[in-house]
């Protein structure tokens, strides 16, 4: 089955700079990869997704590349806030099937 | 639409108890997904059912642990016999087939 790996476990950056959070996957069928952000207490929300046919996709501050070939994802923040501060989990699977996720990024902005 | 509906929010149990963990799909959301998370860890999937059907239960326990989704009614994920380690958060996803999850807010379930 599917498994996907998430680096670093825990990251700090400074407020206003950039975040950049990688993870891979081993199933090459796998063709959908969301990014999901939960703040304490919460449930994960959707903050952006990619499909296997797209290599990269930005929305405001938020962008994820996608490289089908290595089999790696990433999910880059700029301009970083307080607000991001949160656990962020990557995400693979194939259409219509559950969702296998990483072990999360525990993501510090510092002021 | 009110979105993915979980009840309880927060359930304690002694420990040898059932629990029964509610999920109520969004209106037109035909697909369901449990998953568990430990304190400090990721969300591990447990189950995926369709309306009466379970279609992959491969991050299931072998024991103790059962999912259904019946025709009418909210999904419901039952745990018998809790022990200290089912301590959790548990959450529901659905989803109306396709890539278009939507998350609950989740059911942390204490063993004492």
């Amino acid at each position: 089955g599917e498994n996907v790996e998430q680096h670093p476990s825990t990251l700090s950056v400074q407020e206003g700079d950039s975040a950049v959070i990688k993870c891979t996957y081993s199933d090459s069928a796998s063709n959908y990869f969301p990014w999901y952000k939960q703040e304490l207490g919460k449930r994960p929300q959707l903050i952006i997704d990619i499909r296997s046919n797209v290599g990269e996709k930005k929305d405001q501050r938020i962008a994820v590349t996608l490289n089908k070939t290595a089999k790696h994802f990433s999910l880059h923040i700029t301009e970083t806030q307080p607000e991001d501060s949160a656990v962020y989990f990557c995400a693979a699977s194939m259409e219509e099937d559950k969702i296998i996720f990483g072990k999360g990024t525990r993501l510090h902005i510092l002021p | 639409n009110a979105g993915v509906m979980q009840n309880p929010r927060h359930l304690v149990r002694r420990r040898g108890q059932e629990a029964r963990l509610r999920c109520s799909p969004m209106k037109g959301h035909s697909h369901v997904y449990w998953y568990r998370q430990l304190p400090e860890e990721g969300l591990k999937f447990m189950v995926y059912l369709q309306k009466e059907n379970i279609i992959d239960e491969s991050g299931m326990p072998k024991e103790r642990f059962s999912a259904e989704f019946p025709k009418e009614g909210p999904s419901i994920l039952r745990i018998q016999q809790v022990v200290r380690g089912d301590s959790a958060a548990y959450f529901c996803a659905s989803s109306p087939g396709g890539d278009d999850y939507t998350f609950g807010s989740g059911t942390r379930l204490t063993v004492v």
